[in-house]
């Protein structure tokens, strides 16, 4: 069970929009529709950004969407803000054998 | 208010056992699946086992099969993970996650954390 394959950092300037992108196989991202984005910011748990690919949770900002287009998923963040700093994690479900996997994970860094 | 806090965590030995606990509250395991993902120290999220809400489905991570067991006590609403055969590896800080409802497919909250960590 290999991660999910994600850039190790991407940076960018207020008020500009980043896309983090996300690239597994056709037995996760590519077979399933069940991706998820998580923040994490030093010292704090996860929290829930995007799930199912595009759907976003209540109370999670219109600024941050999700998409996927074969074995690949992203994440985009626009209108940057100092407060979107933080470890982004791709996740996606891989069925009953493999259960979950996650990305490496991205440095987000909001010069 | 749903609210998940884990415990159980601490030093012990290569080769020991340990439990870790996830105490639910502000809704019912009965209705949720839940997740153990870890985090070694400075390193990536790694998913680690699943329940379903009817505790008869349980899924884990192939590092820790054989190892791990995944529980629950519903009449205390709290999630167990068991480790055995624990290895320098497996130190990390282990969350416990819920889904948002059946049949959902995403780590919707998270608890806070405990850390575990595996000494030679």
């Amino acid at each position: 069970q290999s991660a999910l394959t994600q850039p190790a950092s991407v940076s960018g300037s207020p008020g500009q929009s980043i896309t983090i992108s996300c690239t597994g196989t056709s037995s996760d991202v590519g077979g399933y529709n069940y991706v998820s984005w998580y923040q994490q910011r030093p010292g704090e748990a996860p929290k829930l950004m995007i799930s199912d690919v595009s759907r976003r949770p209540s109370g999670v900002s219109n600024r941050f969407s999700g998409s996927k287009s074969d074995n690949t998923a992203s994440l985009t963040i626009s209108g940057l803000q100092a407060e979107d700093e933080a470890d982004y994690y791709c996740c996606s479900y891989a069925g009953t054998e493999s259960g979950w996997m996650f990305g490496g994970g991205t440095k987000l860094t909001v010069l | 208010q749903e609210q998940l806090v884990e415990s159980g965590g601490g030093v012990v030995q290569s080769g020991g056992s340990l439990r870790l606990s996830c105490a639910a509250s502000g809704f019912s395991l009965t209705t949720h699946g839940m997740h153990w993902v870890r985090q070694a120290p400075g390193k990536g999220l790694e998913w680690v086992a699943f329940t379903h809400y009817n505790g008869v489905n349980k899924y884990f991570v192939e590092s820790v099969k054989g190892r791990f067991t995944i529980s629950r006590d519903i009449s205390k609403n709290t999630l167990y993970l068991q480790m055995s055969s624990l290895r320098i590896e497996d130190t990390a800080v282990y969350y416990c996650a819920k889904d948002s409802s059946v049949g959902s497919y995403e780590l919707h909250s998270w608890g806070q954390g405990t850390l575990v960590t595996v000494s030679s």
